[in-house]
């Protein structure tokens, strides 16, 4: 089992630029979660995809859209990049569920914008 | 704002010693879970407790959750250089769907 796979591994971008993250959950997952992490803080929720649909949505703008495939995988796509979106972007996967829901994360992409 | 807290910021202790860093949250939760992160990899996730529960075992490590307080601890007993990495909360709760909310951290340093 490969668990969470995100691609690529880092990235540098231009202000003003537009970025695709991929993620391939752990086999048998059917929830993706995508958080942004800068540097020194925690993870913070951006949004989530279950049935290839957004579920739910932390305090991000719309310049932070997502994308969940038949298979399950997802993108994270950030359009009109600023300097302030540098950071290490996560993904974790799980099963939807109630109390005992796991999540696993990816080892992230880190952004980094100038 | 973050739902869950850590406390301390950063701790520094010698090999051999316990480590014990605590988190607040503000609302009802599910579970809460505790990560740890090394040098802004990705999260490994550690143990699981969840709101029914009150104290849990995995290895060395030792969870407790009061829900009265809206707190947990998270205890490493006879810490190891290898266990110098970011260590976090994540509160899983009912919005009007799940989501798991992480805290800002705690950076513990282990020294050999």
């Amino acid at each position: 089992d490969a668990g969470v796979t995100q691609s690529p591994t880092h990235l540098i971008k231009t202000r003003g630029q537009q970025v695709t993250l991929r993620c391939s959950p752990k086999s048998g997952h059917d929830t993706v979660s995508w958080y942004q992490q800068a540097l020194g803080q925690g993870p913070q929720f951006i949004f989530q995809y279950y049935e290839e649909e957004e579920r739910q949505r932390g305090n991000f703008p719309d310049r932070f859209s997502g994308h969940q495939f038949p298979n399950y995988s997802s993108e994270l796509n950030v359009n009109a990049l600023l300097l302030g979106d540098s950071a290490l972007y996560l993904c974790a996967s799980s099963i939807t569920g109630g109390a005992n829901t796991e999540a696993f994360f990816g080892q992230g992409t880190r952004l980094t914008v100038v | 704002s973050q739902q869950g807290e850590e406390d301390p910021q950063a701790l520094s202790i010698q090999e051999g010693e316990n480590a014990t860093m605590n988190c607040s949250y503000k609302t009802s939760i599910n579970n809460l879970q505790w990560y740890r992160q090394n040098s802004g990899r990705g999260l490994v996730h550690l143990i699981l407790i969840r709101s029914n529960e009150r104290e849990k075992h995995s290895g060395r490590l030792r969870v407790t959750l009061d829900t009265s307080k809206k707190s947990s601890s998270l205890l490493i007993t006879a810490s190891r250089a290898a266990d110098t990495a970011s260590y976090f909360c994540a509160t899983y709760w009912n919005t009007g769907g799940f989501k798991t909310i992480f805290g800002a951290g705690t950076r513990l340093f282990v020294k050999a």
